[in-house]
This record gives C-alpha cells, structure tokens and sequence, in this order.
C-alpha cells in the first residue's frame, strides 16, 4: 500500500473558483510534507513545505495545511486561473538518518474557462 | 540565474543499451537528486549525491547508478535496459535539502 494517497485523482474546476486537493499518508516518523505543482511536459516546482509544528503554510494563491495528528493535509487553491492546471504532487518525508521519501501519484487539475 | 539543466531531453534506446544521463544543478547547489516519473507509479528516488558522495538511495536495481563531479555536475547511468525504464528522469539540485528546483527532465523511451 503507498504510504501516500492524494485525493481526488483528477477534477475539472471553473476559472476562478477553489478547489481542494486532499494528501493522507502513513509515513512516520515525520519530518516534512511538501506539496509540489508540475504542468505538463516539465519538472515539478515546490509549493509549500511544512513541518511537524506548521498547520498552515500559504504561496500566492496556494494555501496548504497540516494535520500532524491524523496525518493529513490538504491544499487549497483561491481564485483558480488556467495557469493551474497541472498535476500536484505530495511528498512526505520520514525522519530515520536516511530521510526516506514517499510520493502521491498527484492530483490532475484542469481549470476550464 | 541559470536553472537546472538536463541532457539529452529524449533519447530512444533498445532493450539491452545502457544509458547516460546528465544534470547541471543551480550554481552553488552541491546537492542533486534523481527520481524516475512513470503514470504508473509516480515520483520514485533514485539517488541522492552531495559533495561526491552517495548520500541516499532508493529502492532501484543495482543497474541504476550515479556519480557526481566535483563542480557538482552529476551523472546518472542505466545498464541493461529493460522496456519497464521508459520514463521521464528529473533531476533536482538545491542548497537546503528540504527545498528542491527540478530540471526539466530526459524522456526516456525503451523500444
């Protein structure tokens, strides 16, 4: 089972509503959770990161929060523009010497006029 | 200032060719790293390198392996290819290990 699950896998919004994309992992020890954006045909561009202690974390339009406890975070988007239909990826890292990295398989956002 | 950048951006090969990729990180990082994108699966490590070194690993075949030179450039090879290693390989340079710039990545197509 992958230790992380994004949810859901894919949806079509309207320009400018929000929406929000939901990341639920099984990773521990934790370190940190990132939240990645990758438009097609190129790398992916950091987001947010957030620790243990950080429950909120924001990046333009972008808002993303964290539940250490139930081991949850979501990523808000305000305001939808075209420019963000890409696919979002979350990454949690553990804390073990090494840093172990677990990967979602991404959210697939299309924002339609 | 310069972004990550990677060579080739595609490359066919056939089943059995090893493969060179290359990476030139951000000026000053000396950490890069090295995932494979496939739909199936996603984002997955390959290897970390700071300073030269091996610093992580994920969980690859032996035939997946590295190297990184001392002005921080970085080389990733692939033996004996098989049709499962078509995939686009990202590399990712940075300062600070928790904030990483990704190139734009080497599809790489397996026939």
């Amino acid at each position: 089972k992958n230790q992380v699950e994004q949810s859901p896998q894919s949806l079509i919004i309207l320009e400018g509503k929000n929406c929000t994309l939901q990341c639920n992992y099984t990773v521990s020890p934790f370190s940190n959770l990132r939240w990645y954006k990758q438009d097609t045909g190129r790398g992916p561009v950091s987001l947010t990161i957030m620790t243990f202690s950080e429950n909120t974390k924001s990046n333009g339009r972008y808002t993303a929060t964290l539940d250490a406890d139930t081991k949850q975070s979501s990523l808000h988007i305000t305001a939808s523009q075209l420019s963000d239909s890409a696919s979002y990826i979350c990454v949690v890292t553990d804390s073990y010497g090494n840093n172990r990295l677990a990967f979602g398989k991404g959210n697939q956002v299309v924002v339609i006029p | 200032k310069a972004g990550v950048t990677q060579t080739p951006r595609y490359l066919i090969k056939t089943r059995g060719q090893q493969v060179t990729l290359s990476c030139s990180p951000i000026s000053g990082h000396r950490s890069v790293s090295w995932y494979q994108q496939t739909p199936g699966q996603g984002l997955q490590f390959l290897f970390e390198y700071f300073s030269e070194t091996q610093r992580n690993k994920g969980n690859f075949p032996g035939r997946f392996s590295g190297r990184q030179f001392s002005n921080s450039r970085s080389e990733m090879n692939v033996s004996t290819l098989e049709l499962g290693d078509s995939a686009l390989y990202l590399c990712a340079s940075s300062l600070d290990p928790a904030w990483e710039y990704f190139g734009p990545g080497t599809r790489l197509t397996v026939l």
